[in-house]
């Protein structure tokens, strides 16, 4: 079974500061995309980053960042200088190409950001 | 170009009455895909369609689901005799093509309270 595992529930960090969820996921495909997905109480999913799996670059997108050790599975979100609206839950997922393209989501990390 | 839109936001049903949850994707999308999220926990695929086709169903409990995407009007996911299990927010998704670059974008759910 093709799962996606985060392995910290909730994650608390300061103001400004830096924080990173964690990821892992299993698969024996080599063609994917990987996805970090953020939840805010309104529940609307929004898209924060995306990697394909056969670049080896890690993505950025201004303050968002991956860690992407592909043989290692594992697919980490750096979030730095956090403000206040970060805060919300996280989920990482996958989509194998060309498979109907379906995700594959984690249980989520909620996270949250202190004054 | 207005985004994917799910109706009703929220529903509330006695058990063994019937759901109706709408979605309507981005204009140009003919690719919709059905997630269901139970309480503190990650989105889980259950269904992909296309116009007047399933393409995918394995998310999709055997019973009381079903799904269709006519050729005209929204997707429609159906829930017969609902119990209060079914309780969750349901998450609707379009693309408009099923190829490795081509993103998924989520509709703000319907919540569904089964009393």
């Amino acid at each position: 079974a093709q799962t996606v595992t985060q392995s910290q529930p909730e994650m608390s960090v300061q103001e400004a500061e830096t924080v990173t969820l964690s990821c892992t996921y299993d698969t024996s495909e080599s063609d994917y995309y990987l996805f970090w997905y953020k939840q805010p109480p309104s529940r609307q999913m929004i898209l924060v980053i995306r990697q394909e799996a056969y670049k080896q670059q890690n993505a950025t997108e201004n303050r968002f960042s991956v860690n992407f050790q592909k043989a290692a599975k594992s697919f980490s979100l750096k979030i730095s200088d956090s403000q206040l609206g970060d805060a919300a839950m996280y989920f990482c997922a996958y989509r194998i190409n060309n498979a109907g393209n379906m995700l594959t989501f984690g249980g989520g990390t909620r996270l949250m950001v202190k004054p | 170009n207005a985004g994917v839109m799910q109706n009703p936001r929220h529903l509330v049903r006695r058990r063994g009455q019937e759901a109706r949850l709408r979605c309507s994707p981005m204009k140009g999308h003919s690719h919709v895909y059905w997630y269901r999220q139970l309480p503190e926990e990650g989105l889980k695929f259950m269904v992909y369609l296309q116009k007047e086709n399933i393409i995918d169903e394995s998310g999709m409990p055997k019973e009381r689901f079903s799904a269709e995407f006519p050729k005209e009007g929204p997707s429609i996911l159906r829930i017969q005799q609902v119990v209060r299990g079914d309780s969750a927010a349901y998450f609707c998704a379009s693309s408009p093509r099923v190829s490795s670059g081509y993103e998924q974008y989520f509709g703000p759910g319907t919540r569904l309270t089964v009393t």
